[in-house]
């Protein structure tokens, strides 16, 4: 049972380019949730999708970023016209449909450059 | 609005001393609280899960606490080693699943 997939693991932009940020769950889990660590600092709640829903936005910046959950498929953050600030890492974590003990399982990570 | 906080943010050490690690949170409606490590440049590892019911779990030499009413949990690292030198992170989950972080501390062991 493969963990959480993400790719890819490093990626460079220029300046206004787009990225697309990839995160696979593990298998039989359909709630996905995405974080973002800026250099030197913690890690920031994102957006939490199901299948086809988006549950809670309540991390995502109001402008450039979007993400999506489609039935098929993994899962995808966009980020439309990247800036310098958007350097980051980018992680993805998994659950199953219920909570159970809660235990989060994160993918490695894709870390991104814009240049 | 939940914060979670972390004391120190960094800690330094001889090798073989005990170490606590500090976390504190706002809002005590939490499922479970979760301590990780994170290697520099590298993904997270989880360490502990305390569910909001439980007082403490273990492993190896690790321990974490979790006193819900007052907002603290504390990790304890038994006989440190420069294997344990890294980024440990404290976070609380909501009941949706969201985790909300600490800013983590970050130790060094000296051999």
């Amino acid at each position: 049972n493969a963990g959480v997939m993400q790719n890819p693991r490093h990626l460079v932009r220029r300046r206004g380019q787009e990225a697309r940020l990839r995160c696979s769950p593990m298998k039989g889990h359909s709630h996905v949730y995405w974080y973002r660590q800026l250099p030197e600092e913690g890690l920031k709640f994102m957006v939490y999708l199901q299948k086809e829903n988006i549950i809670d936005e309540s991390g995502m910046p109001k402008e450039r970023f979007s993400a999506e959950f489609p039935k098929e498929g993994p899962s995808i953050l966009r980020i439309q016209q990247v800036v310098r600030g958007d350097s980051a890492a980018y992680f993805c974590a998994s659950s199953p449909p219920r909570m159970g003990q809660g235990e989060a399982f994160f993918g490695q990570g894709t870390r991104l450059t814009v240049v | 609005k939940q914060e979670v906080t972390q004391i120190p943010a960094a800690l330094s050490v001889p090798e073989g001393e005990n170490l606590v690690l500090n976390c504190s949170f706002t809002d005590s409606a939490i499922y479970n609280l979760q301590w990780f490590r994170q290697d520099p440049g590298k993904g997270l590892t989880s360490l502990l899960l305390i569910q909001s019911s439980q007082r403490e779990q273990t492993s190896g030499r690790l321990n974490a606490s979790l006193d819900k009413s007052s907002g603290r949990s504390t990790l304890y690292i038994a006989a440190s080693q420069p294997g344990d030198s890294a980024t440990y992170l404290c976070a609380v989950m909501s009941n949706t699943g969201k985790l909300i972080f600490g800013q983590g501390t970050t130790l060094q062991v000296k051999p």
